[in-house]
């Protein structure tokens, strides 16, 4: 079992839905989540952090995290079309950054 | 520009070189990883230092992959005798590492091909 899961696309959606990404993890020294959104040929850019349960919201995305059932989500409200992207969950405890394997959106116009 | 920069941004080299990148992390990150991204994969981890110190080195990392971080600033990543299999995007990121604020910023990558 991979250490963390993210639910494998693509995903393709019309412009102005609600997108969910999810990724599970299985190492509970996990303490810190990230998601990035990463163009093609570009680095990672970081989206969101958080480090403890719960909510953060942050214009139309909001990352949510469950650390009892090791379960993290990205939403992204009224989904545009500059929305299609890659997104990769990453998380770490005390050493190296650990990514899921990463999901590919589109949003349709 | 404060973000992580990374030179270059593209090497072309054929199967046998010898290769070289640098990264040079946001001012003030202590922590700075090196990843390796193939098509339509995630991330994959290399290694990463604490200041000057390597802490931690992938198992994949073959002793043809060699990291340096003199002084904690700068770092660069050298692959000996270059294979195709070699070829891919490699990220550098940095992290400030400070309390609750251990969020990772990456640069645009090296993307490597070896013909």
């Amino acid at each position: 079992q991979k250490e963390v899961e993210q639910d494998p696309g693509p995903l393709s959606v019309p412009e102005g839905a609600i997108v969910s990404l999810n990724c599970t993890y299985s190492n509970s020294a996990f303490q810190y989540f990230m998601w990035y959104r990463q163009y093609s040929r570009k680095g990672p850019e970081l989206l969101m952090y958080t480090y403890s349960s719960g909510n953060k919201e942050d214009g139309r995305f909001t990352a949510q995290v469950d650390k009892s059932s090791k379960y993290i989500s990205l939403f992204i409200r009224d989904s545009q079309p500059s929305d299609s992207a890659t997104y990769l969950c990453a998380m770490n405890g005390i050493g190296k950054l650990t990514f899921g394997k990463g999901i590919t959106l589109s949003v349709r116009p | 520009d404060t973000g992580v920069s990374q030179n270059p941004r593209h090497k072309i080299t054929k199967r046998g070189q010898n290769v070289t990148f640098r990264c040079d992390p946001i001012s003030e990150h202590n922590r700075l990883y090196w990843y390796r991204q193939t098509l339509g994969q995630g991330p994959e981890f290399l290694t990463y230092f604490q200041n000057e110190a390597q802490l931690e080195k992938s198992r994949l990392l073959s002793d043809r992959f060699s990291a340096e971080r003199p002084k904690g600033s700068f770092s660069t990543l050298e692959i000996q005798r270059t294979e195709q299999g070699d070829s891919a995007m490699y990220l550098c990121a940095s992290s400030p590492w400070q309390g609750a604020r251990t969020e990772a910023f990456f640069g645009q990558g090296t993307r490597l091909t070896v013909v």
